[in-house]
């Protein structure tokens, strides 16, 4: 079965400074790897996420990821965040194909200080 | 993408009784998933509900403390039966589009 792990459960940064959320999957041979969003008593939202292709993947609201296979990570990056950052953020991984079971990380509260 | 409404958006409880939460997706899909989210930490899936047949439900979960119901392609209620205090959490429901979740609003439960 996959697993993910989130290294930071709070993360604060000043705002308009860059942030890195990290992420390691146990390693397989292929795998689905996401990143969702929870704002304070909301559902989660999907940030973005590698399916195949490209190793950078670019998502909503100016966050990206790197999916790198050798290190078995997808770390989060946004370059310059703003308040409106401040939620948790849950890393996610399962194996390719249809309907296959989504497992969650721990998350990491990412606290914007103005 | 999916959109799902989910209701209610939370309900306080008391010990012994049952709240059944409801999530309507804008679109047929073929499986609707349920998380719990208990107080500061991550998601955990209950049960993965296919229509026209029984959900099947992860370890540590039971059909009868979690009775799942799946009428049609876009409807799907989770019921909370003989509620105690180690039940208050967040229930989300989703389904699967193209190999991302969607998820509701999620139902915020407490049991006193």
């Amino acid at each position: 079965a996959q697993s993910v792990t989130q290294l930071d459960s709070q993360v604060p940064v000043f705002e308009e400074a860059p942030v890195e959320l990290r992420c390691n999957y146990s390693s397989s041979v292929s795998v689905y790897l996401f990143w969702y969003v929870q704002y304070p008593n909301q559902g989660l939202q999907l940030l973005l996420k590698y399916l195949s292709g490209s190793t950078l993947v670019k998502g909503i609201n100016g966050f990206e990821a790197e999916f790198n296979k050798s290190q078995t990570s997808f770390h989060l990056r946004k370059p310059s965040v703003h308040i409106s950052d401040t939620a948790e953020y849950f890393c996610a991984v399962s194996d390719p194909g249809g309907y296959q079971k989504v497992t969650f990380g721990t998350g990491t509260k990412l606290q914007v200080i103005p | 993408s999916a959109v799902i409404s989910q209701k209610p958006s939370r309900d306080i409880c008391q010990r012994g009784t049952s709240l059944t939460i409801q999530c309507q997706v804008d679109s047929q899909v073929t499986m609707m998933f349920w998380y719990r989210q208990q107080p500061g930490q991550s998601l955990t899936l209950i049960a993965t509900a296919n229509q026209g047949s029984e959900a099947t439900y992860e370890s540590g979960f039971v059909i009868d403390k979690f009775p799942i119901s799946r009428p049609n392609l876009t409807f799907s209620t989770l019921t909370v039966s003989n509620m105690s205090p180690e039940d208050s959490s967040i229930y989300l429901c989703s389904t699967q589009v193209g190999g991302s979740l969607f998820f509701g609003s999620g139902t915020q439960l407490s049991v006193l």
